[in-house]
């Protein structure tokens, strides 16, 4: 079957620590993005990469890392330094340019403790 | 900063259309106006989008008015599957790529 995976659903971390997450996708797809969650709020963007070895901040990037070495990953890293870890964390791919079809792993769940 | 505005939450009864309002008053001459759904803890589903005419798929109906201030979305026949929270998006541009701006939705409840 095609599409986004993301894991684990539920990541528990101590404050301090770096957590990675990670989104693999079989689409084919250029561009991955990666977005947080609040409860009750919408999407905010943190990086989005339109092909391998490119990435770019997007509105809420402090704090997060990521890489795109392979067209099929696009792993986040969660730092110490982001103030405020716990969130739902969702990863989406799309394929071109010009649509903004973007299709959405199940998400991953990050509770820092 | 998010360029919609929806009701946060809407109740409808199975079997009847739920039409969804979205105002976006300060859309500009190229933004796409996008709908999303997300079933709870899941990630969102793509719907339909539009820029100028009136759109129809599988899904959903997408009517922009005429000045592109505000558009709804008709769910023809609502089902208890359609419970989810619905997501009115404007896509900008910024420097040479695009960018989805996430309000925060209508919680759309169908009701038996």
């Amino acid at each position: 079957d095609g599409g986004i995976t993301q894991s684990p659903k539920y990541l528990f971390r101590k404050e301090g620590q770096n957590v990675t997450l990670s989104c693999e996708q079989n689409l084919n797809h250029d561009a991955m993005y990666w977005y947080r969650q609040d409860p009750g709020q919408g999407l905010r963007l943190i990086y989005y990469s339109q092909i391998v070895n490119d990435f770019q901040k997007g509105d809420i990037a402090e704090g997060y890392s990521v890489s795109r070495e392979k067209k099929e990953s696009f792993p986040l890293t969660v730092t110490s330094a982001q103030k405020n870890p716990t969130a739902f964390y969702l990863c989406a791919s799309k394929w071109g340019a010009h649509t903004d079809t973007q299709y959405f792993g199940p998400g991953t769940r990050l509770t820092v403790l | 900063d998010a360029k919609t505005t929806q009701p946060p939450s809407m109740d409808c009864a199975e079997g009847r259309a739920a039409n969804l309002p979205c105002n976006h008053s300060t859309i500009s001459g190229n933004e796409y106006v996008y709908w999303y759904r997300q079933i709870h803890s899941q990630g969102p589903q793509y719907i339909i989008h539009g820029l100028k005419n009136n759109e129809t798929n599988e899904m959903a109906s997408l009517i922009i008015t005429e000045d592109r201030k505000s558009s709804t979305l008709i769910l023809p026949h609502a089902t208890l599957r359609d419970t989810a929270v619905y997501y009115c998006i404007v896509r900008v541009e910024r420097g040479s790529n695009y960018q989805l701006i996430w309000g925060a939705g209508t919680k759309l409840i169908i009701k038996p």
